[in-house]
């Protein structure tokens, strides 16, 4: 079974500066996903960024971009020129790309981010 | 993108009564939809899988003559509660899936919070 770890239970940054939420996984599959999903107070998970395990470039997604090492099973997520609104529980998840698991996702513990001013 | 719609978004019942939460997919068909439960601060746990037409796959430790799962169509599946006690009380979030295959994006639901006295 594929477990998900998020080391950081909470992280602050100031607004316009960068952060960068630690995330790892481990898995004997060679074929994933892996995606960062951000929950506002408002509760509905909204998808950030994915990334494709066979694909070595990382993804980004304007102010996002991720730290992919497939060697070492991490996926970090920075978030640069942090906004008030980037304030929320962001969850690292994994999906299997073998079609017999559906579509299901594994999620990380989470890391509340906390953006001052 | 997609968008999925969960009612009632809070009920609260007494112990004992059964609640419905109904998960729609407004703008796409959902062969498939899934079923998280979250605790306070805490990760979302896949309950199960609902596969319309067909019966629900559960994830292990989960009841299944508890939580009763109805993919009736294809833009439609419900979750009841049954004989709900406090225990029950918690955030249970839709998800569904657009496209085949492994890959087709998920799309989350606002979530329904359950208070059970």
């Amino acid at each position: 079974a594929q477990t998900v770890t998020q080391s950081q239970p909470e992280m602050s940054v100031q607004e316009a500066e960068t952060v960068t939420l630690s995330c790892t996984y481990d898995t004997s599959e060679s074929d994933y996903y892996l995606f960062w999903y951000k929950q506002p107070p408002s509760r509905q998970m909204i998808l950030v960024i994915r990334q494709e395990a066979y694909k070595q470039q990382n993804a980004t997604e304007n102010r996002f971009s991720v730290n992919f090492q497939k060697a070492a099973k991490s996926f970090s997520l920075k978030i640069s020129d942090s906004q008030l609104g980037d304030a929320a529980m962001y969850f690292c998840a994994y999906r299997s790309a073998w079609s017999g698991t559906a579509s299901k996702l594994t999620f990380g513990t989470g890391t509340r981010l906390q953006v001052t001013l | 993108g997609a968008v999925v719609s969960q009612h009632p978004s809070r009920v609260i019942c007494k112990s004992g009564t059964s609640v419905k939460i109904e998960c729609r997919s407004l703008d796409f068909q959902a062969t498939t939809m899934f079923w998280y439960r979250q605790f306070p601060k805490k990760s979302l746990m896949l309950m199960a899988t609902s596969n319309e037409g067909s019966k629900a796959t559960y994830e292990q430790g989960v009841e299944k003559d508890k939580f009763l799962i109805n993919h009736a169509s294809l833009t439609l599946s419900t979750l009841t509660v049954t004989s709900a006690h406090p225990e029950d009380s918690s955030f249970y979030i839709c998800s569904a899936r657009e496209g085949g295959g492994a890959i087709g994006e998920l799309f989350f639901g606002e979530g329904s919070r359950l208070t059970v006295l």
